[in-house]
């Protein structure tokens, strides 16, 4: 398996307060992203990296930012949380980001904003 | 655009009867094409890729999936259904652009 960590793995928090997702990798792979998955959605892409300090929104990416000041951690942030970020949030990385290159995922995080 | 549908939501088999995940691809390029496997509480794992190479593609546990061009699939099929395949199958499609694009999944029930 790859050696990708996301911290925590559950959390509660209340609306409005910040919340911060951290995903952390032993590959030394280029690429992560950040995902949510809901039922009846697959999984959905918030943001994504490149590069350190050199990311981009994905699909969903609306009340959440990123950053990643180092290769290994990419991190996500809730600015001010909402019921309906309520979610499982996984990591994943790939080496290269090419379309043929496979993507690992983590365990996921599962959030819930009451 | 590249978009990814999974025809089904949700598949029951008996154990021992074969497996048929269906999905239709949409992609302004050459793509390339994974199912991923989620069991229960668990994360996600490759069962297999097309990268425009072979075109029948096989994979961990029995799997394969064959790319289509012409009809613009890339089912997954086992030939015999085991109760430890029941577990939600996703299917995505790169294309070259960083992001891989996930269908909704099908949840797949192996009945004893």
């Amino acid at each position: 398996d790859a050696g990708i960590t996301q911290s925590p793995r559950h959390k509660v928090t209340e609306t409005g307060t910040p919340v911060t997702l951290r995903c952390h990798q032993t590959e030394n792979h280029r690429y992560m992203y950040w995902y949510r998955q809901d039922p009846g959605h697959g999984l959905r892409l918030i943001h994504y990296s490149y590069g350190v300090k050199d990311t981009d929104k994905g699909e969903v990416s609306d009340g959440y930012s990123v950053s990643r000041s180092k290769t290994e951690d990419f991190l996500l942030t809730l600015e001010s949380a909402t019921s309906s970020q309520t979610s499982v949030y996984f990591c994943a990385i790939s080496e290269r980001g090419g379309a043929a290159e496979k993507a690992f995922f983590g365990q996921g995080t599962r959030l819930t904003v009451v | 655009a590249q978009s990814v549908t999974q025809l089904d939501s949700h598949v029951s088999v008996s154990e021992g009867t074969p497996v048929l995940l269906r999905c239709n691809y949409s992609s302004s390029y050459s793509p390339s094409l994974f199912w991923y496997v989620q069991h229960p509480n668990k994360g996600l794992q490759l069962l297999l890729k097309y990268t425009s190479a072979a075109t029948l593609v096989k994979g961990i546990n029995g799997f394969e999936a064959e790319f289509k061009k012409s009809e613009t699939s890339f089912h997954l099929t086992k030939p015999s259904a085991h109760m430890s395949d029941a577990a939600e199958y996703f299917c995505v499609v790169n294309s070259g652009t960083y992001k891989y694009i996930f269908g909704t999944g099908t949840r797949l029930k192996v009945l004893a």
